[in-house]
């Protein structure tokens, strides 16, 4: 079982819709971040976040510590969302980052 | 732009061949990290790096990938007498201390390596 796990895998919405991705993980973290990558390109920080919630624009990331899961909500999702998402927890004493498999979401004009 | 530059941002080689990845931190980050997404994979890490010292190879493989972060200039991912299954996409990242329990890394726009 891998120490991160996203839900769903892909995800096709319709433009305006409200998506919501899901990460759960496993092992004890210091910090979770949600990263976006375009398809063969590079990898854009989102959120590094500890506790509660916080908001970029139309991106909002909260975080349950107890229940060791985070989500990330788009409103309003445009068709220039369309990109993978990724969770990841800084484990262990290094600060390495733990990936999950991402969710591939298709933004649908 | 002070971000994290990676190059080359593509690079071929042929099996056997070795594969020099370069890194170049944000100025005045001192840890670097390299990181490596196979074709239809998820990223995995490799190696923790801060100035001069290697603090966390776990996720290196065990032959032929070496990596260094000198005193002066950029950090270089080595992998000698590359296979088809080194192809993939190589990120690295940076951070500074800054004195917090932890902290955000920047990504570089990866190099992606394809072995022929």
């Amino acid at each position: 079982k891998n120490e991160v796990e996203q839900s769903p895998q892909n995800l096709t919405a319709q433009e305006g819709e409200f998506i919501t991705i899901n990460c759960s993980y496993s092992v004890g973290i210091s910090a979770l971040h949600w990263l976006q990558q375009h398809p063969g390109g590079g990898i854009v920080s989102l959120f590094m976040l500890s506790s509660g919630k916080k908001k970029h624009g139309r991106l909002i990331a909260t975080i349950n510590i107890q229940e060791k899961h985070s989500s990330l909500h788009i409103t309003a999702s445009h068709p220039r969302d369309s990109a993978v998402y990724i969770c990841a927890v800084n484990g262990g004493a290094t600060n390495k980052l733990i990936f999950g498999t991402g969710t591939l979401l298709a933004v649908q004009p | 732009n002070a971000g994290v530059m990676q190059n080359p941002r593509h690079l071929v080689r042929r099996r056997g061949q070795e594969a020099r990845l370069r890194c170049s931190p944000v100025k005045g980050h001192s840890h670097v990290y390299w990181y490596r997404q196979l074709p239809e994979e998820g990223l995995k890490f490799m190696v923790y790096l801060q100035k001069e010292n290697i603090i966390d190879e776990s996720g290196m493989p065990k032959e032929r990938f070496s990596a260094e972060f000198p005193k002066e200039g950029p950090s270089i991912l080595r992998i000698q007498q590359v296979v088809r299954g080194d192809s993939a996409a190589y990120f690295c990242a940076s951070s500074d201390t800054g004195g917090a329990l932890y902290y955000e890394q920047y990504f570089g726009p990866g190099t992606r390596l394809t072995v022929t």
